[in-house]
């Protein structure tokens, strides 16, 4: 079974700037893919980044890094420049290659961006 | 309409109520799924259907009883509630393969009375 640990329930950032949001997982599978989400108050789910096991160069999306380390097994999220709008809870999530389309998320990280 | 889309927003029931909840995704995709989220818990799967064809049944009462008429339309039906079940109900739905993302819906807010 897979499982996914975020230790950071909230945190505070000021506006513009970097935040990281800490990720890490347990697994014995070889072949998976990390993700994270964003969840505004409004409720749905937004998806922010992929990160493959054998993808040898972090992944990057915008003002959004997964700051992957494999032997460490941790999968953090880098939010640069941060925005009002950040303000949201995110969740990191693994689904192993043979779980078919089943994904494991974590308790989440409630993120305040301050003005 | 684009993306996920789920119906009703918020709902309010009680205990010997049957409600339905629907969601429908116009991104082509052939998964759909049903999530629990409660307060101060971890997203919880309830049910995943493959092109049509139940594949997870995540251990839900029978209570929750899910219905996949099509790739598009995914029903969840609600009977004999509890207190406890009151949670924000999110449908997803994806293509297949490892690197794909789960897209959501906004979500059904209920609250069993």
């Amino acid at each position: 079974a897979q499982k996914i640990t975020q230790t950071q329930p909230g945190m505070f950032v000021q506006e513009k700037e970097a935040v990281t949001l800490d990720c890490t997982y347990d697994t014995s599978d070889q072949s998976y893919g990390l993700f994270w989400y964003k969840q505004p108050s409004s409720g749905e789910m937004i998806f922010l980044i992929y990160q493959g096991s054998y993808d040898e160069q972090n992944a990057t999306e915008g003002r959004y890094s997964l700051n992957f380390q494999k032997a460490r097994k941790s999968a953090n999220l880098v939010i640069s420049a941060s925005q009002l709008g950040d303000s949201a809870m995110y969740f990191c999530a693994m689904k192993p290659y043979n779980a078919g389309n089943m994904l494991t998320f974590g308790g989440g990280t409630r993120l305040m961006v301050k003005p | 309409e684009t993306g996920v889309t789920q119906t009703p927003r918020h709902l309010v029931m009680g205990m010997t109520n049957k409600k339905s909840l629907k969601c429908e995704q116009h991104l082509g995709h052939n998964a759909m799924y049903w999530y629990k989220q409660s307060a101060k818990k971890p997203l919880e799967l309830m049910f995943v259907y493959n092109f049509k064809e139940q594949t997870e049944n995540n251990s839900v009462p029978s209570r929750f009883s899910p219905e996949c008429p099509n790739s598009s339309h995914l029903f969840l039906h609600l009977h004999t509630l509890q207190p406890e079940d009151s949670a924000l109900y999110l449908c997803a739905s994806s293509g297949t393969g490892l690197a794909v993302e789960q897209y959501f819906g906004p979500g059904t807010r209920l609250t069993v009375t």
